[in-house]
Parts: structure tokens; sequence; C-alpha cells
């Protein structure tokens, strides 16, 4: 079955702290990763996708087949990191990308 | 980032009603999407919509929903008889099948 975890409901944190947050996947074959953000009132945008390799805002994300996690890092919080973040997973087939999302983890990032 | 911008924003309707979620991406992607998020819930997809007809749906995506591209740029979603399960934010979102999908801004509907 195609499932996304993400353990952690809500995570507090302190401003210049590192961060941390959680994604484990569940699917058979090679899927594609991706990390959503949706800030208060708007819209979900795209953060990281794992083929990129890419650090957007300070954040990474590197995919562990091994473990099959996709975790998210920062290593020093800002509070305008505060978001909802979605894991996300894209089955990889022939022309369409069909997300499947985690429950999200709610950053909260204190002064 | 493409624009997509869904219409309204927030829409109240009566049990039973039928209401129309509309979906404007200004772009030429190919692959159009409806999620929705329950509150409190998960982002689950509904269906996916490609060369003007429906690739692939979930299992929530019953006979209550339809979904079309009728004048090539409005995407509309339908519900035909809301019921009170169907309270929800409605995510849009466009794709070009090999890229990341782009999503608007969200259509509240709230079923009384």
């Amino acid at each position: 079955a195609q499932r996304v975890t993400q353990p952690e409901k809500l995570l507090s944190v302190f401003k210049g702290a590192p961060v941390e947050l959680k994604c484990n996947y569940s699917y058979s074959g090679s899927p594609e990763l991706f990390w959503y953000v949706q800030y208060s009132r708007q819209r979900l945008q795209l953060l990281l996708r794992h083929i990129s390799r890419e650090s957007i805002k300070g954040f990474t994300a590197d995919l562990n087949k091994g473990e099959t996690s996709f975790h998210l890092k920062k290593p020093f919080a800002q509070e305008e990191d505060s978001a909802m973040y979605y894991c996300a997973l894209s089955p990889v087939s022939g022309g369409y990308n069909k997300l499947i999302f985690g429950a999200g983890t709610r950053l909260a990032v204190h002064p | 980032e493409p624009e997509v911008t869904q219409t309204p924003s927030h829409q109240v309707t009566q049990m039973g009603q039928e209401v129309i979620l509309r979906c404007v991406p200004i772009s030429n992607h190919l692959y159009f999407y409806w999620y929705r998020q329950i509150l409190g819930q998960k982002v689950e997809f509904l269906v996916s919509f490609y060369n003007n007809e429906i690739s692939e749906k979930s299992e929530i995506f019953d006979d209550q929903f339809s979904v079309e591209r009728p004048d090539g740029s409005n995407f509309t979603l339908k519900i035909r008889s809301t019921k009170l399960e169907d309270s929800a934010m409605y995510f849009c979102a466009i794709g070009t099948g090999s890229s990341p999908l782009h999503f608007g801004n969200g259509t509240r509907l709230t079923v009384t």
C-alpha cells in the first residue's frame, strides 16, 4: 500500500534551534518524494523535491531508501518558518503525478 | 510559479444542493487535479484529468462528483447533491506530468 507517515502533529522549537520534521513512506517502487509547505491562509507550495537535491530557505531533505524516510531538516529555525509541512509521495508512472500526502506537521518557531 | 485561481474562496450551501467549484489555471499545463482536505485531516487525492477525460479517481470520487473543462480553460468540480461530510477545503492543482504540482488557494466548502 502507498502511504506517507508524518508521526508528529506539532513540532515546537525556539528560534535558532535545529529542526527535523520526520517523514516515512511505504511504496513498493521508486517514488518521487516532496515536501510542501502551507503558510497561514496560503496555498500549498512546493518546498523541496528529492531529485533536485537543492536547499530551499535553508531546508534540506535526503531520501533514505533503506529506511524509507525523507526527513526535512534545517539547522537554525526562523520564526517565519512557522507553517504546516506536508510530506508527499508521487508514484512514478507514465504521465501523471498524483500525490499522496502525509497528515502534516505543524512547525511552531518561538522567539 | 504558475498561477492557479480558484473561485469562490468560500462557498456555503445547504445539504442536497449542487455546487460547482472552479479552477482557472493561467498556463498551458495539461494535467489537472482536485484534492480535498477535511478540517484537521490530511490532503486527499480526488481525481486527475488529462486530455479532457478522467485519468484516475479515488474511492472518494463517487457518482456525486464530476469534473469537466468545458471551454478549454476553466476546470470545474461539481458535487451534485452535497452532504454534510463534503464540507472541506478543495484544492485544484495543475501539472505537466513530469514536474511537481502547483496548487490553488483552495475553496472552503461549508455544507449546512
